[in-house]
């Protein structure tokens, strides 16, 4: 089944304690990105990733750090979390058509908080 | 500034009717529009939309794209319960940038 996955799906943690949020596809997919969502605010973009090795910031990267070694995989990391990184956080990834990125499939979301 | 805008930011229908939602955009290098649906869950995908005046179609839901005046419009026919959701207007513009809109909550009642 094609799909996006994203582990873990709820994280409770603490201000300053390094964690990760791993996000893979099995599409074959060049285009990866994240996003967090926060009330009223829609989707706003962290980071993305053209392609292995090609990465580049979003509207919002501060305190985020991200890496693309594998096709299938774009992990999160948050080196020192504070609690306005709490949010809800989805992974994505798409094709690259002719006129750019094109339809994005999202993984099922990352509820974090930083207490 | 790069933005686009949802309009209304929530609606309330009962089931039947028939709504409009909105997506207006200022975007450099324009390349498409998409729209999406979220449950409580993920987005998932209804359109891409990349030319002016093509109407995409699927069952209730419908379309289009202005390029000239820089909106788009969804519709929805016959509403049901289960088309409640957020919907969310997404724009690619220069090479692969991509921005949503907040997003458009509807509410259809019985």
């Amino acid at each position: 089944e094609a799909q996006v996955t994203q582990n873990p799906r709820y994280l409770i943690t603490v201000t300053g304690k390094k964690l990760t949020v791993t996000c893979s596809q099995n599409m074959n997919h060049e285009y990866m990105s994240w996003y967090r969502q926060d009330p009223g605010l829609g989707l706003r973009q962290i980071y993305y990733s053209m392609n292995v090795e090609v990465t580049d910031k979003g509207d919002v990267p501060e305190g985020y750090k991200v890496s693309r070694k594998e096709k299938r995989n774009f992990p999160l990391i948050l080196e020192s979390p504070s609690p306005n990184q709490t949010s809800l956080y989805f992974c994505a990834s798409s094709l690259i058509r002719s006129l750019g990125v094109g339809e994005q499939y999202f993984g099922p979301g990352t509820r974090l908080t930083v207490t | 500034e790069d933005k686009v805008v949802q309009s209304p930011l929530s609606l309330v229908v009962h089931e039947g009717d028939t709504v409009t939602l909105n997506c207006s955009y200022e975007v450099t290098n324009f390349r498409s529009l998409l729209w999406y649906k979220q449950e409580k869950k993920a987005p998932t995908f209804l359109f891409m939309l990349t030319s002016s005046g093509i109407e995409k179609k699927s069952g209730r839901l419908s379309s289009i794209l202005d390029k000239k005046e820089l909106f788009s419009i969804l519709n929805i026919t016959a509403t049901q319960t289960g088309d409640s959701a957020i919907y969310l207007c997404a724009v690619g513009y220069n090479n692969n940038d991509m921005r949503f809109g907040a997003g458009t909550r509807l509410t259809v009642k019985p």
